[in-house]
């Protein structure tokens, strides 16, 4: 089945404990992104990348990091995780071109 | 940038139809999208758009006027199912392949 998965589901962290979110897609879409949902903010865009050993910042980069070492993964690192990096995580996928993004199921992170 | 404006929350009846509104900015346009998203879910996808006119898809259809930076999703003989918020998107930027979503709007059917 095509899809884009996330690990973990749930994570809750305390303040500074380095933390790594994984993607990985099935589909051999060479677009991926991260993205962040809080309320009354939507999604947004954390960081992307259009092909391997391609990336670039998005809308609020700060206080996270990527990789893209393989085509399939894309995960998202919190080197030193604060609380106002509490929120619903998504990673997406897309061939590229004028195609759709399919999400993953989310990641809910809490940091105390 | 891009910049996506869509109204907060909208209400409507069960077999009513219902329009939900998107204007936006971009430097740059490669199609624009409209996701559902149940609370807590993620977000699926309905429609692109990526010439001007409309798009239908069964209860949904979707329009864009790229001159006036304008969408539209309408959805037609509403469910009690289709309670969730619906994300216009806009693919564009450096590259053509950043997407930035609007903020959601918050659609209630009640019976």
């Amino acid at each position: 089945e095509a899809q884009v998965t996330q690990n973990p589901r749930y994570l809750i962290t305390v303040t500074g404990k380095k933390l790594t979110v994984t993607c990985s897609q099935n589909m051999n879409h060479e677009y991926m992104s991260w993205y962040r949902q809080d309320p009354g903010l939507g999604l947004r865009q954390i960081y992307y990348s259009m092909n391997v050993e391609v990336t670039d910042k998005g809308d609020v980069p700060e206080g996270y990091k990527v990789s893209r070492k393989e085509k399939r993964n894309f995960p998202l690192i919190l080197e030193s995780p604060s609380p106002n990096q509490t929120s619903l995580y998504f990673c997406a996928s897309s061939p590229g071109g004028v195609r759709r993004y399919t999400f993953g199921s989310g990641t809910r992170l809490t940091v105390v | 940038g891009q910049n996506i404006d869509q109204p907060t929350e909208m209400t409507a009846t069960e077999g009513a139809i219902v329009q939900i509104n998107c204007t936006y900015q971009t430097s740059g346009f490669n199609g624009l999208f409209w996701y559902q998203q149940h609370a807590g879910e993620a977000p699926t996808f309905l429609s692109y758009n990526v010439l001007d006119g409309l798009e239908e898809k069964g209860r949904f259809s979707s329009f864009l006027s790229r001159s006036k930076g304008y969408s539209y999703l309408l959805l037609k003989e509403l469910q009690m199912k289709d309670s969730a918020s619906y994300l216009c998107a806009v693919k564009g930027g450096t590259g053509f392949q950043k997407l930035v979503f609007g903020t959601g709007t918050r659609l209630l059917v009640s019976p």
